[in-house]
């Protein structure tokens, strides 16, 4: 009963060739994020979707972009992809005003070659 | 602004050990404060969340209390497992979540 799906798990890319990561929810909650996390880091969140309200954070470089058609689903795309943007992308879902947690996906871990 | 400071890792311990891992944080309003567990290639999950002063988190043996004169959140195990090891996340969500660098745990038979 998966609940916030990421796709692919993992994903390996050239060295500037866009690509776009999937996330999708059946929980259909109303916001949906995107984290970056490095080596076992702290996970750093790029932008979060508060319905179809985009968030960006002031330190998201502008290589990364996001869509979201709608409820269920969530992308993160990569423009030019450097090495230094290999890393597991994790998505997560949060019901705003119901519920305190977010929900993880199992990320997805780019390498760019 | 709000920030996350937990006990850099890495921890090695025993099967059977007591385990104890420092959070602590800073921030403006009334935080809500989590444990997320990491194991090897797979996503964030929840282990147990706290939402106001007092309250005592609690999932399958690991514990933490928010307390609001110390801003601490410490996570404490009575006697840790094998399966155990894994990345812990400390993290408040005032607004946004911010997360702690992450302690990585190792358990040894």
């Amino acid at each position: 009963d998966a609940m916030v799906i990421q796709n692919p798990r993992y994903q390996v890319t050239q060295f500037g060739k866009p690509v776009t990561l999937s996330c999708s929810q059946t929980l259909n909650h109303n916001v949906m994020y995107w984290y970056q996390q490095k080596s076992s880091q702290a996970p750093k969140l790029l932008f979060h979707y508060y319905d179809k309200d985009f968030n960006n954070e002031a330190d998201t470089p502008d290589n990364f972009q996001s869509r979201r058609p709608n409820t269920s689903f969530c992308f993160l795309d990569i423009r030019s992809p450097g090495l230094g943007d290999a890393a597991m992308y994790l998505c997560a879902t949060r019901e705003l005003a119901a519920s305190y947690e977010q929900y993880f996906g199992p990320g997805t871990r780019l390498t760019v070659t | 602004g709000n920030s996350v400071t937990q006990m850099e890792g890495p921890v090695t311990l025993s099967e059977e050990a007591f385990l104890t891992i420092n959070c602590t944080y800073t921030a403006t309003g009334y935080p809500s404060l989590f444990w997320y567990v990491q194991y090897p290639g797979e996503g964030l999950q929840l282990l147990l969340k706290a939402t106001k002063a007092d309250d005592k988190g609690s999932n399958k043996g690991f514990e933490a209390t928010y307390r609001k004169e110390t801003t601490s959140f410490h996570l404490e195990k009575g006697s840790v497992q094998v399966s155990d090891s894994a990345v812990y996340f400390c993290a408040l969500l005032v607004g946004d979540m911010r997360f702690g660098a992450g302690t990585r745990l190792t358990v040894k038979p």
